[in-house]
């Protein structure tokens, strides 16, 4: 079955500090990757998204990701977190050429302590 | 500057009322989409979209209806059929050309079952 598990529900970090939040998927297809950040009460915005050539993709507001097929992982990391980047992420999967739908994740809250 | 755009931003529903989520864009986007937020979830597929007069039911598509009589537009109606429609809609669109997709969020309604 395609499905996308974020295992971190919560993750508190202090600001300053280095971000890591895991996705891992399963899809039977070539994937398309996503990540979304969601600010309370608000739509989701795209940081980044792969879908081939180099697996280290760059993204807005300073993440970047990498797409590690070997270990069906597609994390997000960030080398020092601002207070501003409090708001809840979201992965998300989907095949190439194929817009029927997007699998999203259950999403990580970040929380970010002064 | 383009963008989607759901209204209200807040809606109470009764008991046995049949309410309609607007969702307009104008993107010139060919797929739209409505999704379902609830906590520690993330987002379930209700409709999609991809051409005008033609739609289809997503993962959870009971209670609800849409209609797509226009390329902008894409109203999704909670009917007294869904039993618990307390959540947070999400509206999205994309453009299909080329392949290299990514979802373009509104900034959602609030439903409220009072």
């Amino acid at each position: 079955a395609q499905s996308v598990t974020q295992p971190d529900i919560h993750i508190t970090v202090s600001e300053g500090a280095s971000l890591e939040l895991r996705c891992n998927y399963s899809y039977g297809a070539t994937p398309y990757l996503f990540w979304y950040v969601q600010s309370p009460g608000q739509g989701l915005q795209l940081l980044l998204k792969y879908f081939s050539g180099d697996t280290l993709v760059q993204g807005i507001k300073g993440f970047e990701a990498e797409f590690k097929r070997s270990q069906s992982s597609f994390n997000l990391r960030k080398p020092s977190v601002h207070w501003s980047d409090a708001a809840e992420y979201f992965c998300a999967v989907g095949a190439r050429y194929n817009t029927d739908k997007l699998i999203f994740g259950t999403g990580t809250r970040l929380q970010v302590f002064p | 500057d383009g963008g989607i755009t759901q209204s209200p931003k807040y809606l109470f529903r009764k008991e046995g009322q049949n309410v309609t989520l607007s969702c307009e864009q104008n993107l010139n986007h060919d797929a739209m989409y409505w999704y379902r937020q609830d906590p520690g979830q993330g987002l379930r597929l209700i409709y999609y979209s991809q051409i005008v007069n033609d739609f289809q039911k997503g993962d959870i598509a009971e209670g609800y209806s849409v209609s797509r009589e226009k390329k902008e537009s894409f109203p999704l109606t909670v009917t007294s059929a869904q039993k618990n429609p307390t959540a947070f809609y999400l509206c999205a669109s994309i453009s299909r050309q080329g392949g290299l997709y990514g979802y373009t969020f509104g900034s959602g309604t609030r439903l409220t079952v009072v």
